[in-house]
């Protein structure tokens, strides 16, 4: 199994707060993403990173913000918390982000704002 | 751009039936890879298997096979003698070699299979 864990696990919090969810990989891949889980949807990209301080957009990124300060971490911080965030948030990585590299995953983070 | 599409949103079956979950797929680019994971009721995000555009064969690994048909654009995956076990959501998933950008593959919704005993 890839090295990957994410903090917390699970958190509730309150709409108008902010919030850090932490990914955290043992693997020295290069690529890191951010992935929102929400019935219906399945998965969509929130934010990646190609690398220490090198980061980019997906397709929901509105409301989200991401810092890659070392390798092995890479942060996804809601700067004020919504209920629209409520979601299942997973942690990918890839080790150069080609096309032919299969992403593993994290356990997820269940995050609920009230 | 590019599409996947799991039409069957929910499958239901009794243990022991065979299940086949629809992976279509949509890209004007030649060279690509797909893809098809499992989250059991856990949570997690199990990787299955890993197909490129130039291979067509298909794949079984024990009771799981893979039909991979570039003519119709296809990727199905079945499950022979489905257990409960097997009772997740099933993804398919797209990565296409677009020069001079990030790969980033495109998901499907999901299919749910739940196998009753």
């Amino acid at each position: 199994d890839a090295g990957i864990t994410q903090s917390p696990r699970h958190k509730v919090t309150e709409t108008g707060t902010p919030v850090t969810l932490r990914c955290h990989q043992t693997e020295n891949h290069r690529y890191m993403y951010w992935y929102r889980q929400d019935p219906g949807h399945g998965l969509r990209l929130i934010h990646y990173s190609y690398g220490v301080k090198d980061t980019d957009k997906g397709e929901v990124s509105d409301g989200y913000s991401v810092s890659r300060s070392k390798t092995e971490d890479f942060l996804l911080t809601l700067e004020s918390a919504t209920s629209s965030q409520t979601s299942v948030y997973f942690c990918a990585i890839s080790e150069s982000g080609t096309y032919e590299e299969t992403q593993y995953f994290g356990p997820g983070t269940r995050l609920l704002v009230l | 751009a590019q599409k996947v599409t799991q039409a069957q949103t929910e499958i239901s079956v009794v243990e022991k039936e065979d299940v086949t979950l629809d992976c279509v797929y949509e890209t004007r680019d030649t060279t690509y890879y797909l893809f098809w994971y499992k989250q059991p009721p856990s949570g997690e995000l199990v990787f299955l298997i890993r197909r490129n555009s130039f291979d067509e064969q298909n794949e079984i690994s024990g009771r799981y096979s893979w039909n991979f048909q570039k003519s119709t654009s296809s990727f199905n995956f079945t499950i022979t003698a489905s257990q409960v076990v097997d009772s997740a959501v099933y993804f398919c998933a797209l990565s296409v070699d677009q020069a001079g950008g990030s790969y980033i593959p495109t998901f499907g919704r999901g299919t749910s299979l739940i196998v009753h005993p």
